[in-house]
């Protein structure tokens, strides 16, 4: 069945610098990802879907990358400021149906 | 806010006791889900609910029961619950669960702590 990994270790950015976050998925690949953010104590909050046929995406600072041959997506986030602090999910349909499976998160953490 | 408002925000409750998680959502959307979360682990799926039908139970234990009596409402009735069972319970809606790119949207959650 289809796995989601992504860095379970924080990571330390410097305010300023790219924030870069990996998602890496085992099996087939799916028609499109999307990514969350979620803040303690809230539920995810939706930021980017990008889908089989697209490398990248972009919303302000963030930009998304979909490698289908790597099995991997990445998140950036430039100029990253500490209100970019949060926990990012990826999530993908499953093979069956459109029904979402998660990451873990990876917990990004900007330091002033 | 995101639309999506969930209530209580904090639960504690004993293993006999039987209580109820509401969801509401103000979106319009056809379809709703439960979701639970633990600490450091995925979202788990538990139910989908679209147009007011169920069309997913995940293999949830029956100590989990849904109820969804209309599009914008969703329910979680808990009853005998183990301490495993303790962790965040997220509701989320989206337009349908057809399109293949639809959105979920989350309400802020129902920490649960099952004593």
């Amino acid at each position: 069945s289809q796995k989601i990994e992504q860095n379970s270790e924080a990571l330390n950015i410097q305010e300023g610098k790219t924030a870069t976050l990996t998602c890496n998925y085992t099996n087939y690949s799916p028609a499109y990802l999307q990514w969350y953010r979620q803040d303690p104590g809230r539920g995810p909050v939706f930021l980017l879907l990008i889908r089989e046929n697209e490398k990248e995406k972009r919303k302000e600072r963030l930009k998304v990358t979909f490698d289908t041959t790597l099995k991997q997506s990445l998140f950036h986030i430039t100029a990253s400021q500490p209100a970019d602090s949060a926990t990012y999910l990826c999530a993908l349909p499953r093979d069956s149906n459109y029904q979402l499976i998660w990451g873990a998160g990876t917990k990004l953490i900007i330091k002033p | 806010e995101t639309g999506v408002t969930q209530t209580p925000r904090h639960l504690v409750m004993g293993m006999t006791n039987k209580k109820s998680l509401k969801c509401e959502q103000h979106l319009g959307h056809n379809a709703m889900y439960w979701y639970k979360q633990s600490a450091k682990k995925p979202l788990e799926l538990m139910f989908v609910y679209n147009f007011k039908e169920q069309t997913e139970n995940n293999s949830v234990p029956s100590r989990f029961s849904p109820e969804c009596p209309n599009s914008s409402h969703l329910f979680l009735h808990l009853h005998t619950l183990q301490p495993e069972d303790s962790a965040l319970y997220l509701c989320a809606s989206s337009p349908s669960t057809s399109g293949e790119s639809d959105t979920q949207y989350f309400g802020p959650g129902t920490r649960l702590t099952v004593l």
